[in-house]
């Protein structure tokens, strides 16, 4: 079965500063990944997601994310984060496009002044 | 793009009554739809995966007979929760996947039910 792990719970950085969350999955065949962000209280956005091709994933938000299979990990990145980025982040996984997705534990970013 | 709507988005009921959410899917045809389960600063864990017109696949762990799931139309599933407990008090999304959606899944915006 697919599973998701992000290794870190919380992660804290300064605004302006770069951010990388990391994200590592578990799935036999080659996988559909997903981020999501979700703030306090309100459902999910989609920040990007990867089916196939481009290995470097651009989304919204300037968020970017690098699917590395030898390493079995789709890291979320950003070169300058604002505060309006604090939220929690979710990596997930899924069989196929419109199968369903199961979802890491979360990252909770947290954005110093 | 396409859209999934949730109501209601705040719920409260009495302990041992039931409540019904519903999830539409307000321009496309959601052949699949998905709910999960978001206890606070929790995951989301996938509750089950519904197909119109046929019963719902429910995972490990998921009482079938407490979480009525219904699928009955292509823009429209509920979640029954029967005789609920406070236990039951958390955040439920549903997402909806279909042909027209180009097979990208949509999340509702979620619900919010706190039993009391």
């Amino acid at each position: 079965a697919q599973s998701v792990t992000q290794p870190d719970i919380h992660i804290t950085v300064s605004e302006g500063a770069s951010l990388e969350l990391r994200c590592n999955y578990s799935y036999g065949a080659t996988p559909y990944l997903f981020w999501y962000v979700q703030s306090p209280g309100q459902g999910l956005q989609l920040l990007l997601k990867y089916f196939s091709g481009d290995t470097l994933v651009q989304g919204i938000k300037g968020f970017e994310a690098e699917f590395k299979r030898s390493q079995s990990s789709f890291n979320l990145r950003k070169p300058s984060v604002h505060w309006s980025d604090a939220a929690e982040y979710f990596c997930a996984v899924g069989l196929n496009r419109d199968d369903k997705i199961i979802f890491g534990k979360g990252t909770r970013l947290h954005i110093l002044p | 793009g396409a859209v999934v709507s949730q109501h209601p988005s705040r719920v409260i009921c009495k302990s041992g009554t039931s409540v019904k959410i519903e999830c539409r899917s307000l321009d496309f045809q959601a052949t699949t739809m998905f709910w999960y389960r978001q206890f606070p600063k929790q995951s989301l864990m996938l509750m089950a995966t519904s197909n119109e017109g046929s019963k719902a696949t429910y995972e490990q762990g998921v009482e079938k007979d407490k979480f009525l799931i219904n699928h009955a139309s292509l823009t429209l599933s509920t979640l029954t929760v029967t005789s609920a407990h406070p236990e039951d008090s958390s955040f439920y999304i549903c997402s909806a996947t279909g042909t027209a959606s180009g097979n990208t899944i949509y999340f509702g915006e979620g619900s919010w039910l706190t039993v009391v």
